[in-house]
């Protein structure tokens, strides 16, 4: 059962162009999510997050959409750059479950081509 | 400032061995988290510690331990390997458990099981 899903595993996008990145959940029980970017051999890095108190959440070029009611978000990225090509994963946790941990999608690999 | 370090980076070990993967989170950190991660997919939860108090564990069977030591560093076991549990394994530190706070990733360990 796989509670938060990515279903695009792969997206290119032109240099300076934005790039939207899509993660669904089915949880009603998520209340924080957070984008992480991962490269090869090295562990992910976090990016940005958003609890459900809001609907947007902005850093730099990096934007995140939260649609509770269709448990939906979504990541902007403007311009992207190549050195935005990584894997991209979604993660979602339940905050007040009592139970610590995140829930990850599967991931999509961003390439974005000079 | 040290991020997340994970040891050893790279491991082989034949069906049937035990393992032991070392983490020490960010200096402050009090919580460690566990992942999974196989080719293609996310990483899945294994276990979360925090305060040296175990506070979540995923669906991994007896065979997975782990635990939390006065400095806040981590070690995660594993006994009587299996093929399958060949994968990257990832140790995340954050300030408190992952409620509305991101958690910062090491680089991982490299687990092959033959």
């Amino acid at each position: 059962d796989q509670q938060v899903k990515q279903n695009s595993p792969s997206l290119s996008v032109q240099e300076g162009r934005i790039s939207i990145l899509n993660c669904d959940y089915t949880n009603s029980m998520f209340d924080y999510f957070l984008w992480y970017k991962k490269y090869p051999a090295e562990g992910p890095t976090f990016l940005i997050s958003i609890s459900s108190i809001k609907d947007k959440n902005e850093d730099g070029r990096f934007t995140v959409f939260l649609n509770k009611s269709a448990k939906h978000l979504s990541l902007h990225i403007v311009p992207s750059q190549p050195g935005d090509s990584a894997v991209y994963f979604c993660a979602a946790s339940a905050t007040t479950s009592g139970t610590y941990k995140y829930i990850f999608g599967t991931g999509t690999r961003l390439k974005v081509l000079a | 400032d040290a991020g997340v370090t994970q040891s050893p980076t790279h491991l082989i070990k034949t069906r049937g061995q035990q393992v032991t993967l070392r983490c020490s989170p960010i200096s402050g950190h009090k919580s460690v988290s566990w992942y999974q991660q196989v080719l293609g997919q996310g990483p899945q939860f294994i276990f979360q510690y925090y305060e040296k108090e175990e506070r979540g564990r995923g669906n991994f069977p007896d065979r997975f331990s782990a635990r939390q030591f006065p400095n806040y560093s981590s070690e995660l076991n594993v006994n009587a390997l299996l093929l399958g549990d060949s994968a990257l394994y990832l140790c995340a530190s954050s300030f408190f458990g992952p409620t509305g706070t991101e958690a910062f990733f090491g680089q991982g360990t490299r687990l092959t099981v033959v």
